[in-house]
């Protein structure tokens, strides 16, 4: 079974710019979670996709926004990206949204902000 | 706030050394609570734990949750090189996952 997957792997982009990355669950997964790591520190959590529907969101600007499709990947946008959005954002899937009891994650894409 | 606290930030112990990795949460509605092992990228995981006292094992690591204490104790014997990287810690409620800043352990040949 295949797991979790992120593309770019990474991303480097200059303050300003927008930045888009994506994520495939686990086939069956519905849903779909984005969480940022920035040097040092722990997951903090951005978003959570279930169904194709926003279910809930972290204290992030709006200008970190995101979709969930039919397929039930998921793309995170990261507009008018500053020097602090550097980090790894992994992407994790569970099966659905009654059944939060583990998630899987992905890779991750490592974005660098210049 | 919602907010889960992981003790210690880092450890370095030797090959064959008993680690103990502790994180406390408080959660409103909490449900399960769960330890991740991050390598290099994703992390990987490791136990799910939703009933105090009952306890978890996987070869030389097991885990318990006392819901009274509102905390949770992963342990590793007999530590190895490869079992050096960020053991995270999450709790789960109806809405969201709460990651702690994680431990970081460093096994030394």
């Amino acid at each position: 079974e295949a797991g979790v997957t992120q593309s770019p792997t990474h991303l480097i982009k200059t303050r300003g710019q927008q930045a888009t990355l994506r994520c495939s669950p686990i086939s069956g997964h519905t849903s779909v979670y984005w969480y940022q790591q920035a040097l040092g520190l722990g997951l903090q959590f951005l978003l959570w996709y279930d169904e194709g529907e926003e279910r809930n969101r972290g204290n992030f600007p709006p200008r970190f926004s995101g979709r969930q499709f039919p397929n039930y990947s998921s793309e995170l946008n990261v507009n008018a990206l500053e020097l602090e959005d550097s980090a790894l954002y992994l992407c994790a899937s569970s099966p659905d949204a009654g059944v939060q009891e583990t998630q899987y994650f992905g890779p991750g894409t490592r974005l660098l902000v210049l | 706030e919602d907010k889960v606290v992981q003790s210690p930030l880092s450890l370095v112990v030797h090959e064959g050394d008993t680690v103990t990795l502790n994180c406390s949460y408080e959660v409103t509605n909490f449900r399960s609570l769960l330890w991740y092992k991050q390598e290099k990228k994703a992390p990987t995981f490791l136990f799910m734990l939703t009933s105090s006292g009952i306890e978890k094992k996987s070869g030389r690591l097991s885990s318990i949750l006392d819901k009274k204490e509102l905390s949770s104790i992963l342990n590793i014997t007999a530590t190895q090189t490869g079992d050096s990287a960020i053991y995270l810690c999450a709790a789960n409620n109806f809405n969201k996952f709460y990651f702690g800043s994680g431990t970081k352990l460093n096994v030394k040949p």
